[in-house]
């Protein structure tokens, strides 16, 4: 069966500083992958999603980037961070022939 | 283009009472559609999809939805509320055909409160 790890759950991070959330997935190949971004009391904004090794598209210009530097891992990266980036983080995978979505647990990132 | 409104932010219920979640999609095409829970702090968990199959469609915990093409409409709805099933609830819409490009459109949530 498959699975989707996503860590840490929590990170408390001062403003200026990078930041790194990783992602897996196991059980699937070549799956689609996906960062969401869900701000306190609002819905799900996608971030970025990759359909593939080193294919990385983004959704929302923002300080934040990805790499997909394995099939089945997606990192969420970046160098600086700024207040408006706390939120929860989830990520997702998909077959590519869809079926909905999977997602992680999550991460809860403050920046403070 | 396809939207996805969640009629209702919070329902609040008591328990052993029906739950009703609205959902109404706009879109030219047959979607698929989705309902997800998410409970405080965790990842979205799939209750139920459609995809073109049967209109009634049964998922986890008892809830199931019904497929209604003339109202636009994917409600949510389960029998009895157990106190469990206090959380946020997203109806979700896609439509073919199914790749990367073509992202799933989430609806803005409803928080379902579940009073003893």
């Amino acid at each position: 069966s498959q699975t989707i790890h996503q860590w840490p759950a929590t990170l408390v991070q001062p403003v200026g500083s990078p930041l790194s959330l990783e992602c897996t997935v196991e059980g699937t190949s070549n799956p689609n992958l996906y960062w969401y971004r869900q701000a306190a009391g609002r819905g799900l904004q996608l971030l970025f999603y990759s359909v593939g090794i080193g294919q990385i598209s983004s959704e929302v210009p923002q300080n934040l980037s990805a790499s997909r530097p394995q099939d089945r891992q997606f990192i969420l990266s970046s160098k600086k961070l700024l207040l408006s980036d706390s939120g929860f983080y989830l990520c997702a995978w998909s077959r590519p022939a869809f079926g909905g979505y999977t997602f992680g647990s999550g991460t809860r990132l403050t920046v403070v | 283009a396809q939207s996805v409104t969640q009629l209702d932010s919070h329902v609040s219920v008591s328990e052993g009472t029906p739950v009703l979640l609205r959902c109404n999609y706009s879109s030219s095409y047959s979607p698929s559609l989705f309902w997800y829970v998410q409970h405080p702090n965790k990842g979205l968990q799939l209750l139920l999809k459609y995809t073109s199959a049967a209109t009634l469609v049964k998922g986890i915990n008892g809830f199931e939805a019904e497929f209604k093409k003339s109202e636009t409409s994917f409600h949510l709805t389960k029998p009895s509320a157990h106190m469990s099933d206090a959380a946020e609830y997203f109806c979700v819409v896609s439509l073919p055909p199914y790749n990367a490009g073509n992202m799933l459109t989430f609806g803005g949530g409803t928080r379902l409160m579940v009073k003893p």
